[in-house]
């Protein structure tokens, strides 16, 4: 399956900044990127569907001006969270597919915390 | 609500044991896949199960998809102690779209 990494693996932030987040699929070439996002003990909600070279795909009650998604190459999509505030600090993932229908594979995911 | 809900919400069981999960969704689906995930790490893929499959098997792991209940079950044999985690299920509703069940937490005893 393909390679998923992410970045930073944990990042701990005072409220108001802005952390960027990368995810890069190492082997694939994923035209479609997904971020989720997990809370304690809790099951993985998606956040956004990332497209190379076009605007991303926001879920409902997901803030597209607060948590910006670029996918600028086959390879890299970045999602950045805008003046973070503690109820935002989470466990973000990424994930690639290889296609419609197919097997997603995660990254190991970046653990947020705001203070 | 959720489209996968899975049950138990969390196993006990001691090494050797086989392990069942379930997992019930609403919509009609492309696939259904079930990942594990240990604890504060990503996701690892396990099996995927097309909607025209009745059962799978890797290794261990038997899965199976009934799609006239909507559910599938994740049987786990002869457990180990590295199977603790948490285990999801995923339903692919078409359009790029995977939604995640609640999880199983399965811890195995030595």
């Amino acid at each position: 399956g393909a390679v998923v990494s992410q970045h930073p693996s944990w990042v701990i932030c005072k409220s108001g900044t802005s952390v960027k987040i990368e995810c890069r699929s190492l082997d694939f070439q994923a035209t479609t990127m997904f971020w989720y996002r997990q809370f304690p003990k809790q099951s993985l909600m998606l956040m956004a569907t990332s497209n190379e070279g076009s605007k991303a795909t926001y879920e409902q009650g997901v803030e597209k001006d607060k948590f910006l998604i670029n996918h600028a190459s086959l390879t890299l999509s970045t999602l950045t969270v805008t003046s973070a505030h503690p109820e935002d600090s989470s466990f973000y993932i990424c994930s690639v597919s290889q296609g419609a229908q197919e097997t997603q594979y995660f990254g190991p995911g970046t653990r947020l915390l705001v203070l | 609500s959720q489209q996968g809900e899975e049950d138990p919400q969390a196993l006990s069981i001691q090494e050797g044991e086989n392990a069942t999960m379930n997992c019930s969704y609403k919509t009609s689906i492309n696939n259904l896949q079930w990942y594990r995930q240990n604890s504060g790490r990503g996701l690892v893929h396990l099996i995927l199960i097309r909607s025209n499959e009745r059962e799978k098997h890797s290794g261990r792991l038997r899965v199976t998809l009934d799609t006239s209940k909507k559910s599938s079950s994740l049987l786990i044999t002869a457990s180990r102690a590295a199977d603790t985690a948490s285990y999801f299920c995923a339903t692919d509703i078409g359009g790029f779209k995977t939604i995640f069940g609640a999880g199983t937490r399965l811890f195995v005893k030595a």
